[in-house]
C-alpha cells in the first residue's frame, strides 16, 4: 500500500510567520500534489510536481510556494501566513496520469 | 473555467434507505474518479470510470458515467452506518493532465 505521510496533524501559527508543511511518499511516485480543503468548497489544487525540481501551479497558488528536492518529498511553504490560509491541507501522490490519488492524513493549520 | 458540481451537498438517510449523489462537469471528461472521506479522515479512492455510459458496481455501490461524459452518479443501495462520510467526484482538467478538479462533495449521514 502507498503511504503518504504528512509531518504534522495540527499546526497553529501566527500571522506573518513562514510555515513549512512536509509530505513524504514511499512508493516512488513521480507526481505529488498539495490541496487545501474548506467546507463547501471541496478540494482545491494549490501546486503539483511531476518530477524533482519541477512544479506547476494549480488553481489557487497565490501566497504559497513549493519545493521538491527529492522524489519522495514535497514541501508546501506559506511565505507569510495569513488568517485566510487557515484550512486543512492534504498532500497526495499519483503514480501516472489517470491513476488514483493517494492522500496523506492532512494537516489542519490554524493561523491566528 | 472548468467546474465540477455535486448535488446534494448534504443528505441524511435512515439506515436501509438508498442514496444517490450526482456529479456534473461543465466540460467533457476523459475519466472520472470517486473518493470517500470518512469523518476526520482523508479521501480514499473508490473507483475510476473511463468509457461513455460505463457502469461499475462495488457491492452495494453502483457508479455510472454519462453518455456525454459530462456527468456521473454514485448510488448506494440499503445504506449502512459504515457508509457515513463525504463522497467526492474528481475529473481531470483537459486531457493528459495530472490536474484533477474535485467536486464540492456530498456529505452523507446515516441514521440508525
Amino acid at each position: 500500500d502507498v503511504k503518504v505521510t504528512q509531518s504534522s496533524r495540527y499546526l497553529v501559527k501566527r500571522t506573518g510567520e513562514k510555515v513549512f508543511l512536509e509530505c513524504v511518499q514511499d512508493m516512488d511516485h513521480e507526481n505529488m500534489f498539495w490541496y487545501r480543503q474548506d467546507p463547501g468548497l471541496g478540494l482545491r489544487l494549490i501546486y503539483f510536481s511531476y518530477d524533482v525540481k519541477m512544479k506547476e501551479k494549480g488553481d489557487i497558488p497565490e501566497g504559497y510556494s513549493v519545493s521538491r528536492e527529492k522524489k519522495e518529498r514535497f514541501s508546501l511553504i506559506l511565505e507569510s501566513a495569513s488568517t485566510n490560509q487557515t484550512s486543512m491541507y492534504l498532500c497526495a501522490s499519483m503514480r501516472t496520469n489517470n491513476s488514483p490519488l493517494h492522500f496523506g492524513n492532512g494537516t489542519r493549520l490554524t493561523v491566528t | 473555467g472548468q467546474q465540477v458540481m455535486q448535488i446534494p451537498q448534504y443528505q441524511h438517510v435512515q439506515e436501509g434507505e438508498d442514496f444517490t449523489t450526482y456529479c456534473n462537469s461543465s466540460t467533457t471528461l476523459s475519466n472520472i474518479q470517486w473518493y470517500k472521506q470518512r469523518p476526520g479522515g482523508h479521501p480514499v479512492f473508490l473507483i475510476q470510470l473511463v468509457k461513455s455510459g460505463e457502469v461499475k458496481k462495488q457491492k452495494r455501490l453502483t457508479f455510472q458515467f454519462g453518455e456525454a461524459k459530462k456527468n456521473s452518479s454514485l448510488h448506494i443501495t440499503a445504506t449502512q452506518t459504515t457508509d457515513v462520510g463525504t463522497y467526492f467526484c474528481a475529473g481531470p482538467r483537459g486531457s493528459g493532465t495530472y490536474k484533477y478538479i474535485f467536486g464540492t462533495g456530498t456529505r452523507l449521514k446515516v441514521l440508525a
